[in-house]
C-alpha cells in the first residue's frame, strides 16, 4: 500500500523556522519526483514546491522563493521542507504528494498523505 | 500567471442525478488539467488528468472533458460519497509552477 506519513507541524512564532518530514512507503520512492502542497484554513489548495528523483532540480512557488527549501534523501525514503522566517500567511496544512508523471510531464498528484499543520502566530 | 476560475462556487443535487462542474483558465491548456475530489478533513484524492482521463480507480460514473480554455467535470449519477469539494490544478505552465481553482462544493439537496 502506498503511504505517505508528514511531521513536524506545529505553532510557531512570526520569523520562525520549522521543518517538516514526509516518510514514504510502498512504492519506489528515488523513481518519483514528490510535492508539498498547502492548505490554508478553510481555503483553497496551493502546490508549493517540488523535487525531482535525484534531488538535483527544485521548483517552488513565487511566495514561498528564498523562504522554504524542499529536499530528499532517497536512502530513508523521506522529503523535507525546510521553513525560514515564517509568517502568519504561511499558515496551513501542508501535505506531501506524489507527482504522477505521463509521458515526461508532470501532471498532477496521485497520492498524498493526511497533512500536517503549521501555524504561525504570536 | 495562469488564473483559473471554478463555477458554479457550490451546487445542490439529490442522490442519482448527474452534476456538472466547469473550470475555465485564463489562457490555453491544451489539455493540461487536473480534478481532485476533496471530503472534509481528508486529503484531496485525484480523479482525472489529461482533462479526461481516469486515475487508478476512479469510478466511470466520473468523466471529464473539455480543452483550451473551458473544461467540465460531470459526475453521472451521484452517489453519497461524492458529495465534496472539487478542484481543478492546470499543468499547462511547469516550470514553474501548478494552479488549483478555488474549488466547488457539491452538498445534497
Amino acid at each position: 500500500e502506498v503511504q505517505l506519513v508528514e511531521s513536524g507541524g506545529g505553532l510557531v512564532q512570526p520569523g520562525g523556522s520549522l521543518r517538516l518530514s514526509c516518510a514514504a512507503s510502498g512504492f519506489s520512492f528515488s523513481s518519483y519526483w514528490m510535492s508539498w502542497v498547502r492548505q490554508a484554513p478553510g481555503t483553497g489548495l496551493e502546490w508549493v514546491a517540488n523535487i525531482k528523483v535525484d534531488g538535483r532540480e527544485q521548483y517552488y512557488v513565487d511566495s514561498v522563493k528564498g523562504r522554504f527549501t524542499i529536499s530528499r534523501d532517497n536512502a530513508k525514503n523521506s522529503v523535507y521542507l525546510q521553513m525560514n522566517s515564517l509568517r502568519a500567511e504561511d499558515t496551513a496544512v501542508y501535505y506531501c504528494a506524489r507527482d504522477l508523471v505521463v509521458r515526461g510531464v508532470i501532471t498532477s498528484f496521485d497520492c498524498w498523505g493526511q497533512g500536517t499543520l503549521v501555524t504561525v502566530s504570536a | 500567471e495562469i488564473v483559473m476560475t471554478q463555477s458554479p462556487a457550490s451546487l445542490s443535487v439529490s442522490p442519482g442525478e448527474r452534476a456538472t462542474l466547469s473550470c475555465r483558465a485564463s489562457q490555453s491548456l491544451g489539455s493540461n488539467l487536473a480534478w481532485y475530489q476533496q471530503k472534509p478533513g481528508q486529503a484531496p484524492r485525484l480523479l482525472i488528468y489529461g482533462a479526461s482521463t481516469r486515475a487508478t480507480g476512479i469510478p466511470a460514473r466520473f468523466s471529464g472533458s473539455g480543452s483550451g480554455t473551458e473544461f467540465t467535470l460531470t459526475i453521472s449519477s451521484l452517489q453519497s460519497e461524492d458529495f465534496a469539494v472539487y478542484y481543478c490544478q492546470q499543468y499547462n505552465n511547469w516550470p514553474p509552477g501548478f494552479t488549483f481553482g478555488p474549488g466547488t462544493q457539491v452538498d445534497i439537496k
